[in-house]
């Protein structure tokens, strides 16, 4: 079975440009989150889509947005990139949003391996 | 605002040398506690969620305790390998919210 795909793995962008990151979850898995690293800091969640629906949202400006198709693909998006942006973004899915521990829902996340922003 | 602490922030022992780290969070409205493993250039990769107080999981040489009560979760490997060589991630989910919040990490450099 397929991990969590996510794409481009590196991309270099310049302040101001926006950019687009794609995530493909396990096939079967409905719920997809967005986390955010930067040096230093712990993993720091973005949003979290179920079923085409934003479910949540974390402490991060509007440039930030997302989106997540039918068949369960999301994308998010950065507007108006800063220098402080450059991160790597790590996708994660599971069958049901966290807090619907039932069926095949264990609770843990499984993630992809991210994608690396640099704003120059 | 909820906070995730993790100590030590790194650490390095010899091979087959036994270590422990903890992760400490906000008691109220616990939910669960995961333990998540992240080798260099791969994805995190899940341990154990545990749930209930006085919890004890283990898998292999790693096992984990939770103390939901005073807020806090023990890692331990038994007989470190080179391989266990990462950056080890807790993350608290906090009733009522579907993310998780992460701690910064222990990052564990085993020698040979």
């Amino acid at each position: 079975k397929a991990g969590v795909t996510q794409t481009p793995r590196y991309l270099i962008k310049t302040r101001g440009q926006q950019v687009t990151l794609s995530c493909s979850p396990i096939s079967g898995h409905r719920s997809v989150s967005w986390y955010q690293q930067t040096p230093g800091q712990g993993l720091q969640f973005l949003f979290e889509y179920f079923s085409e629906t934003q479910r949540n949202k974390g402490n991060f400006p509007g440039r930030f947005s997302g989106r997540q198709f039918s068949n369960s693909r999301s994308e998010m998006n950065v507007s108006t990139l800063e220098l402080g942006d450059s991160a790597l973004y790590l996708c994660a899915s599971s069958p049901l949003p966290l807090l619907r521990l039932e069926g095949p829902n264990t609770g843990e996340l499984f993630f992809g391996e991210g994608s690396r922003l640099t704003v120059l | 605002i909820l906070n995730v602490e993790q100590s030590p922030q790194s650490l390095h022992v010899q091979e087959g040398d036994s270590t422990n780290f903890t992760c400490s969070f906000p008691s109220s409205n616990f939910y669960a506690l995961h333990w998540y493993r992240w080798e260099t250039a791969k994805s995190p990769e899940a341990l154990f969620v545990m749930t209930l107080n006085g919890d004890e999981k283990k898998k292999g040489r790693i096992s984990a305790t939770l103390n939901t009560k005073e807020g806090y979760s023990y890692l331990y490997i038994k007989g470190s390998q080179p391989e266990d060589s990462a950056t080890y991630l807790c993350a608290l989910h906090s009733g009522g919210y579907n993310k998780l919040i992460f701690g910064a990490g222990t990052r564990l450099a085993v020698h040979p």
